[in-house]
């Protein structure tokens, strides 16, 4: 029984295409988060959610919007993908947000591998 | 400076050897320090949190150094099966706490 999924696992697509990315998690989390890993395999945090609000938003373009309809879910929303999109996109999901001070583990879905060609 | 910095390596080690990785962080008043194991292709998994006084989890040690600013993840007896990249994860203040990665150290053990 799968932890955190996310779907799709590969997306390719072409440059200034609008794409989504979902993810599920089943551990009854309060936080959720989105990663982005470039092909010099730098993990960097891109968004927080805890409770379904944004807590976390790290210098990302706002081609970028993050959605929580409910903290199970994170999707990722990425309008006109660009060349350097192209990256491993990791949702993750812990008990508690870093700023409770607790050293709460982050559980990782699977990566969605995104291409823009 | 990089607010986390790892050695790259790749630390290339025979079986049975003990291998040390260490984790240097900018800011002082980081909070929660964590190792995190990445096999190729796959998604980062906790390999242990760092605590104050140090920990011990079997074959693996990770100790906390704050006058340093640094944290250490010790391997003894390296198996085949070590081979990976480990991360280090630092919660660092920035309005909230912000979960920061290392880019992480290539383990290969060899036969």
């Amino acid at each position: 029984d799968t932890a955190v999924s996310q779907t799709p696992k590969y997306l390719v697509t072409q440059m200034g295409n609008d794409k989504s990315i979902k993810c599920e998690q089943n551990l009854g989390h309060d936080t959720m988060y989105w990663y982005k890993q470039d092909s010099k395999k730098f993990l960097k945090i891109m968004f927080s959610y805890n409770n379904k609000e944004l807590i976390i938003n790290e210098t990302v373009p706002n081609r970028f919007s993050p959605k929580s309809p409910d903290k199970a879910h994170l999707n990722l929303h990425i309008n006109s993908l660009e060349l350097g999109d192209s990256a491993v996109y990791f949702c993750a999901s812990s008990k508690r947000p870093a700023s409770s001070g607790g050293a709460d583990e982050q559980f990782f879905g699977p990566g969605t591998r995104l291409t823009v060609l | 400076r990089k607010e986390v910095e790892q050695d790259p390596g790749p630390f290339n080690v025979p079986e049975g050897a003990t291998v040390a990785f260490n984790c240097t962080y900018s800011n002082s008043a980081s909070q929660s320090f964590f190792w995190y194991r990445q096999d190729c292709r796959k998604e980062p998994k906790l390999l242990m949190s760092v605590y104050s006084s140090g920990n011990e989890d079997g074959r693996f040690t990770a100790q906390l150094n704050r006058a340093s600013q640094y944290i250490s993840l010790l391997i003894r007896d390296s198996k085949l099966s070590d081979s990976a990249t480990y991360l280090c994860v630092v919660n660092v203040p920035g309005g909230s706490y912000i979960p920061t990665f290392g880019r992480g150290t290539s383990l290969i053990v060899h036969p």
